[in-house]
């Protein structure tokens, strides 16, 4: 396996549902970030972990609980979603220090009924 | 007003035309500025990327930087119907880690 893997590609759940997304990556980069990309929107950026923690939540719901057990994995937990928080949710590894180059994973695509 | 303004499109060209791709911006701290092209059902993949001014060539593919502007272009030259997706731009300053996008241009090219 090579660059940023994530699981499942698709998920669709109902508002009551509990889940997760997953995300490895295997290039060896210190931080992760987790992305929201919704139709003809900017990607807004979720949360990014740096050497494991934490370093920015930008202002998300709590439904949305980020994970992030050592450099190579993230996870995003979800709970009592909205059919508003539909979409589709990319997570990215990049190093730093350094450019900030982003190397993206294929996208987990979530349905909320 | 958005830090990074990118026109939607959808753009559709016949093959082998040239491709002009444009973001404006407001944040004059912005140094480092990146192009993702994303194809459908994919993540995005960085295409182009250029520190500060001036333009950068790679293949059919050329960035431009006008700080003085605050615009950025991607050029597409002899465009092929494999270059069709989405465009994003993307940018951030020196201190920062957080980057900014852009929300994307789709890109069709008519074989």
């Amino acid at each position: 396996e090579t660059g940023v893997t994530q699981t499942p590609r698709h998920l669709v759940m109902g508002m009551t549902n509990k889940k997760s997304l997953k995300c490895e990556q295997h290039l060896g980069h210190n931080a992760m970030y987790w992305y929201k990309q919704s139709a003809k929107k900017p990607l807004e950026l979720m949360f990014v972990y740096s050497l494991e923690e934490r370093v920015e939540n930008n202002s998300v719901p709590s439904r949305f609980s980020p994970e992030c057990p050592n450099s190579s994995h993230l996870f995003l937990h979800l709970h009592t979603l909205q059919p508003e928080d539909s979409a589709l949710y990319l997570c990215a590894s990049s190093q730093v220090p350094g450019t900030g180059e982003l190397f993206f994973g294929e996208g987990s695509r979530l349905t909320v009924l | 007003q958005k830090e990074v303004e990118q026109d939607p499109g959808p753009l559709s060209v016949p093959e082998g035309a040239i491709v002009s791709l444009n973001c404006t911006y407001s944040n004059s701290a912005f140094q480092y500025f990146m192009w993702y092209r994303q194809y459908s059902r994919k993540g995005p993949e960085l295409l182009m990327y250029t520190y500060s001014s001036g333009n950068k060539e790679d293949g059919r593919f050329t960035a431009q930087v006008d700080k003085s502007s605050k615009y950025i272009s991607l050029f597409i030259r002899d465009s092929q119907p494999s270059d069709s997706a989405t465009y994003l731009c993307a940018m951030k300053t020196s201190s920062a880690s957080k980057i900014i996008f852009g929300s994307g241009t789709r890109l069709s090219i008519r074989p």
